[in-house]
């Protein structure tokens, strides 16, 4: 099955500083890869995804890039603000045959965003 | 995120004994799905579900049994709970076709003691 290496565990950035998060997958038939962010306490929540059709997508500030080829995707936080401290969980899958995705999912990396 | 509800939110129980998680969405989405969450594993699939009736093991379900006799509802079982599954546990749901995101619950804290 499918395996996702997230690096790295933990993150430290000062405010208004850039933070990126690398993933690795297995699989190169997967063709899903989201973001989630979970704060203290709370459920994970989709902050933004990427198809294996796309190399980058961006939304505000933040993006994520995807290279099929070294099967690696990263997501990238920039002028990083208190509020965005939190774990973050990439994910990778492949469209089942019944038409949904299973998601596999890195550890997590756990971001500080120091004031 | 409202949509999408799990009962109880906090639980404890002792080894041995039966526990039923509860989860409930309102999207009537096609798929739902049961993760654990345990501190340096990240989020591990259970079970899912592609329809009432339908269910598939995910990546850790042994200790676990799912039913889905309606769409909105997929509650997860503990038939004999043991210390090894003392985890947040969320349920989330998803659309195929559409977005694909799945949407989690606000998780449910179960303690064995």
């Amino acid at each position: 099955g499918e395996n996702v290496e997230q690096h790295p565990s933990t993150l430290s950035v000062q405010e208004g500083d850039s933070a990126v998060i690398k993933c690795t997958y297995s699989d190169s038939a997967s063709n899903y890869f989201p973001w989630y962010k979970q704060e203290l306490g709370k459920r994970p929540q989709l902050i933004i995804d990427i198809r294996s059709n796309v190399g980058e997508k961006k939304d505000q500030r933040i993006a994520v890039t995807l290279n099929k080829t070294a099967k690696h995707f990263s997501l990238h936080i920039t002028e990083t603000q208190p509020e965005d401290s939190a774990v973050y969980f990439c994910a990778a899958s492949i469209r089942s045959g019944a038409g949904s995705y299973q998601l596999t999912f890195g550890k997590g990396t756990k971001l500080s965003v120091i004031p | 995120d409202a949509g999408i509800t799990q009962s109880p939110r906090y639980k404890i129980t002792e080894t041995g004994r039966q526990v039923t998680l509860m989860c409930h969405q309102t999207w009537s989405h096609s798929y739902m799905f049961w993760y654990r969450q345990d501190l340096g594993h990240g989020l591990r699939l259970i079970y899912y579900s592609a329809a009432a009736d339908i269910t598939d093991k995910g990546e850790v379900p042994d200790g676990y049994v799912v039913s889905r006799s309606k769409t909105e509802n997929f509650p997860l079982t503990l038939e004999s709970a043991t210390r090894s599954q003392t985890s947040v546990y969320f349920c989330a749901s998803s659309e195929p076709g559409g977005a694909d995101t799945q949407y989690f619950g606000p998780g449910t804290r179960l303690t064995v003691l």
